[in-house]
């Protein structure tokens, strides 16, 4: 079974709109959640994490994740978005697999920010 | 966190070759993971490794194909080996602190 989920392949919006980038996690997975960023031609940037407290969490450019169990969600969310957010987004999950913790990406979310 | 250097950042390479990617990390680190991304995809395991230890592969990886080294623990090499095109991928290195991984900015490899 998959153990993350991201709906969405593609999602393009207009520069100031919200936006939300989904991601289901299978329940059988610990909950150390993360979300990526690759920047074109760019490597992976480490956007946010989930691993322990509030479920609320955010970056310095101004997205958020919130941890929701019953849903098994961790969306990545931003009120307003710039040209310069246009990337691709992972969500990815710790998941134990033969006594040891690897780390588990979703396809991804190419997000592209229009003017 | 951790910065991470990675060499080359890109080559084009003839089928039949092996390429050496070089992976550096500003502080030690016990474990270190190499992972590869074909084209529109996202990101694969290839291998585990903990220094002082052999490299650990995931499924579909062998280590005649990518051998691993790990002399030390700011450091550790790739090798694509006998390329072919379908070896044309992103490699990227990345390591784990305090549970968190941070990843290199990758190498781009074409295999003509």
């Amino acid at each position: 079974a998959q153990s993350v989920t991201q709906l969405d392949s593609q999602v393009p919006v207009f520069e100031e709109a919200p936006v939300e980038l989904r991601c289901n996690y299978s329940s059988s997975v610990s909950v150390y959640l993360f979300w990526y960023v690759q920047y074109p031609n760019q490597g992976l940037q480490l956007l946010l994490k989930y691993l322990s407290g509030s479920t609320l969490v955010e970056s310095i450019n101004g997205f958020e994740a919130e941890f929701n169990k019953s849903q098994t969600s961790f969306h990545l969310r931003k009120p307003s978005v710039h040209i310069s957010d246009t990337a691709e987004y992972f969500c990815a999950v710790i998941i134990a697999q033969g006594g040891s913790e690897k780390l588990v990406f979703g396809k991804g979310t190419k997000l592209t920010v229009n003017p | 966190s951790a910065v991470i250097s990675q060499k080359p950042s890109r080559d084009i390479c003839q089928r039949g070759t092996s390429l050496t990617i070089q992976c550096q990390v500003d502080s030690q680190v016990t474990m270190m993971f190499w992972y590869r991304q074909q084209p529109g995809q996202s990101l694969t395991l290839i291998a585990t490794a903990n220094q002082g230890s052999e490299a650990t592969y995931e499924s579909g990886f062998v280590i005649d194909k990518f051998p691993i080294s790990r002399p030390n623990l700011t450091f550790s090499t790739l090798t694509v080996s006998n390329m072919s095109p379908e070896d044309s991928s992103i490699y990227l290195c990345s390591v784990d602190v305090a549970g968190t991984q941070y990843f290199g900015p990758g190498t781009r490899l074409l295999v003509l």
